[in-house]
């Protein structure tokens, strides 16, 4: 059963630096998010991207934050000077968007913790 | 106001027995639908239930049914013969408005199977 692949599964960062966290959607999937979960909390929505652009953003999804998918197949995220409290677990997930319940497809996750 | 609240932080249910995880939405989109995940203590977001707002009759998938009570804007998930397994947190979200939307997320509830 073809599934949303992230890489790495965990990544550690000191504060100030560059992070980018890597996202396989299902291969036929339109619709591509991002969110995250700080430890012990609700999962937030951070970006949805449609037709190589941003669809949405919340209120998270600050100027440190971008998103790409430069290939065709990977879906990234980049922080550009990860803080403290971009601790939490980031998530992929990817919609088929065609004649579909919408159903959201999640990855397995990145933990990234900021030292 | 909180789009989705899920009220019970935790639950402890004996094996084999049916548990109902409670949900409530708040939306004045009249197209909409809702979803449970369950998360392990592995981290990832498994896709266990959808009902959509349109939907007659309620969403079954195996021991799970999502009994929705529209005019309640309510929509629990009920596992029947609980297993050890089913232990994790388990997180109901809604999408708002037909299409690839964002979800938004609750604060979970934490169940508990004892043997």
């Amino acid at each position: 059963e073809p599934e949303v692949t992230q890489t790495p599964s965990h990544q550690v960062t000191q504060m100030g630096q560059e992070v980018i966290l890597r996202c396989v959607p299902i291969s036929n999937h339109l619709y591509f998010y991002w969110y995250r979960q700080i430890l012990g909390q609700k999962v937030e929505f951070l970006v949805s991207f449609y037709n190589n652009e941003i669809s949405e953003k919340s209120e998270i999804f600050d100027d440190q934050f971008s998103v790409e998918r430069p290939d065709g197949s990977n879906f990234t995220l980049k922080i550009r000077s990860t803080k403290l409290e971009d601790s939490a677990m980031y998530f992929c997930a990817s919609v088929l968007g065609v004649r579909s319940s919408y159903e959201q497809y999640f990855g397995p996750g990145t933990r990234l913790t900021v030292t | 106001a909180q789009k989705i609240t899920q009220t019970q932080p935790g639950m402890f249910v004996q094996e084999k027995e049916a548990v109902t995880l409670d949900c409530t939405y708040d939306t004045s989109d009249p197209s909409y639908g809702l979803f449970w995940y369950k998360q392990p203590s592995s981290g990832e977001m498994i896709f266990l239930i959808y009902q959509g707002s349109y939907d007659q009759q309620n969403a079954t998938e195996g021991r799970y049914s999502l009994n929705f009570q529209k005019a309640r804007k309510s929509a629990n998930l009920v596992i029947s013969a609980s297993q050890l397994g089913d232990s994790a947190m388990y997180f109901c979200a809604m999408r708002e408005g037909w299409g690839a939307q964002k979800l938004v997320f609750g604060q979970g509830t934490r169940l508990t199977i004892n043997p």
